[in-house]
């Protein structure tokens, strides 16, 4: 199946600091999404992305999805200590019979320090 | 909070048993996928379903098997359960299994099999 590698796996930065956190994928997906999970709880979507070079912004978060297609990244600005968990990238990819399917990648778990 | 309700939030359960997971999706939402997640295996698509028929499946295991009802609502059987299935069980839905439908996840059900 595809594979996703997520980098950093783990970061830990001063608050203030920007973040910036990448997926990268031998093969092509139709989309890439962005999540993050605090614990005990699901991920929680961020941001959607649905066209290659594709830039988009939600708040401080900023996501682009790669021009090949097999990558994306994502960037926080001036953090704070809320941002702390594990962000997670996803890729969808058509798996027939209309549907598509999300690959995950292993996530960044992110610290922030105060 | 995403809208999906995942029952119940803690299962402990011994080996060789039996138990069902239930997942409600979001209000309007057709599409139901169940997710495993473990420490060291992340995020894994277990099937997917719309509209009461299987759509996709991924990575699970012939011991494990799901349904969704006319209600929508899912249930995911896991049976002769074994310590490796310990994980965190994640169901999302989405409003179709189309590629501009995000999907939004519950908070999951954590399940111990000691």
């Amino acid at each position: 199946g595809q594979q996703l590698n997520q980098s950093p796996q783990s970061m830990f930065i001063q608050e203030g600091e920007d973040v910036s956190m990448n997926c990268t994928s031998s093969s092509i997906f139709n989309t890439w999404l962005w999540y993050k999970q605090d614990p005990g709880e699901g991920p929680v979507l961020l941001i959607a992305l649905y066209k290659a070079g594709e830039l988009t912004s939600n708040g401080r978060l900023t996501a682009q999805f790669g021009i090949t297609r097999k990558d994306s990244f994502l960037n926080i600005s001036a953090s704070i200590p809320s941002d702390v968990g594990i962000y997670f990238c996803a890729g969808q990819l058509h798996s027939g019979a209309g549907s598509y399917q999300l690959t995950f990648g292993k996530g960044t778990k992110l610290s922030v320090i105060p | 909070d995403s809208g999906v309700t995942q029952t119940p939030k803690h299962l402990i359960t011994a080996t060789g048993q039996r138990v069902t997971l239930r997942c409600s999706p979001r209000s309007g939402d057709l599409s139901v996928y169940w997710y495993q997640q473990s420490l060291d295996q992340g995020l894994q698509f277990l099937i997917q379903y719309y509209n009461g028929e299987e759509r996709a499946k991924g990575n699970i295991l012939e011991r494990f098997s799901a349904q969704q009802f006319p209600d929508l609502h899912s249930e995911l059987n896991l049976s002769s359960l074994e310590l490796g299935d310990s994980a965190l069980y994640f169901c999302a839905s989405s409003v179709d299994p189309g590629i501009n439908s995000p999907l939004h996840f519950g908070n999951g059900t954590r399940l111990t099999v000691t």
